[in-house]
């Protein structure tokens, strides 16, 4: 079975622009979670989407933002881009357990 | 405000021999634990959980043991191997609260063959 998968692997954007990254969960799972993790760190909670609605937000500024599909697909959006948003974005999906299944990553790397 | 933390930042074990990490945390209304490992450009992989109602938990290699009155638990991996190597990151949640993981900083633990 596929695992979550995450695009685009690599960016490269400038301060100031927007970005939209993408997630597809595994089969069944309806619920979504993004994380950032900047080195050295550990994945920290950005957002949870369950059923297309937003369960749960992290202490990110408003310029994070993100949505489900009725696919259970999700986008992360970030606009304002700063180069303190340069980090490891993951996306994990579960079927509404304490277990979350975390796909490889978009690395984001702002200039 | 870290409410978990993994104080030791690396650690270096021989093959064969017993690898523990340990993760201590501040939130006394976490109630399930997680451990998870990360490959360099992979992301975090499951390994082992354990819910506040046990105090131990064992899948093959791996054991985590929970003391809640220390607030710490610790991951057991017997016997290590040099596959093992990798980050370990250990994750708390609660309040049937199932989106959202705080993690720690993570150790780095290196196997030698």
């Amino acid at each position: 079975d596929a695992g979550v998968t995450q695009s685009p692997t690599h960016l490269i954007k400038t301060r100031g622009q927007h970005v939209t990254l993408r997630c597809s969960p595994i089969s069944g799972h309806k619920s979504v979670s993004w994380y950032q993790q900047v080195l050295g760190q550990g994945p920290q909670f950005i957002f949870q989407y369950y059923e297309k609605e937003e369960r749960g937000r992290g202490n990110f500024p408003d310029r994070f933002s993100a949505r489900q599909f009725p696919n259970y697909s999700s986008e992360l959006n970030v606009n304002a881009l700063l180069l303190g948003d340069s980090a490891l974005y993951l996306c994990a999906s579960s079927l509404m357990t304490y277990e979350q299944y975390f796909g490889p990553g978009t690395r984001l790397t702002v200039t | 405000d870290q409410q978990v933390k993994q104080n030791s930042p690396s650690l270096s074990v021989q093959e064969g021999r017993i690898s523990i990490l340990n993760c201590d945390y501040t939130n006394s209304m976490f109630d399930y634990f997680l451990w998870y490992k990360k490959y360099p450009a992979e992301g975090p992989t499951f390994l082992i959980s354990i819910s506040s109602i046990k105090d131990k938990n064992e899948d093959g290699r791996f054991t985590v043991f929970l003391n809640k009155s220390a607030k710490h638990l610790s991951l057991h991996i017997v016997p290590s191997q040099p596959g093992d190597s990798a980050v370990y990151f250990c994750a708390a949640t609660g309040s049937g609260n199932t989106g959202k993981l705080i993690f720690g900083q993570g150790t780095t633990l290196q196997v030698k063959p």
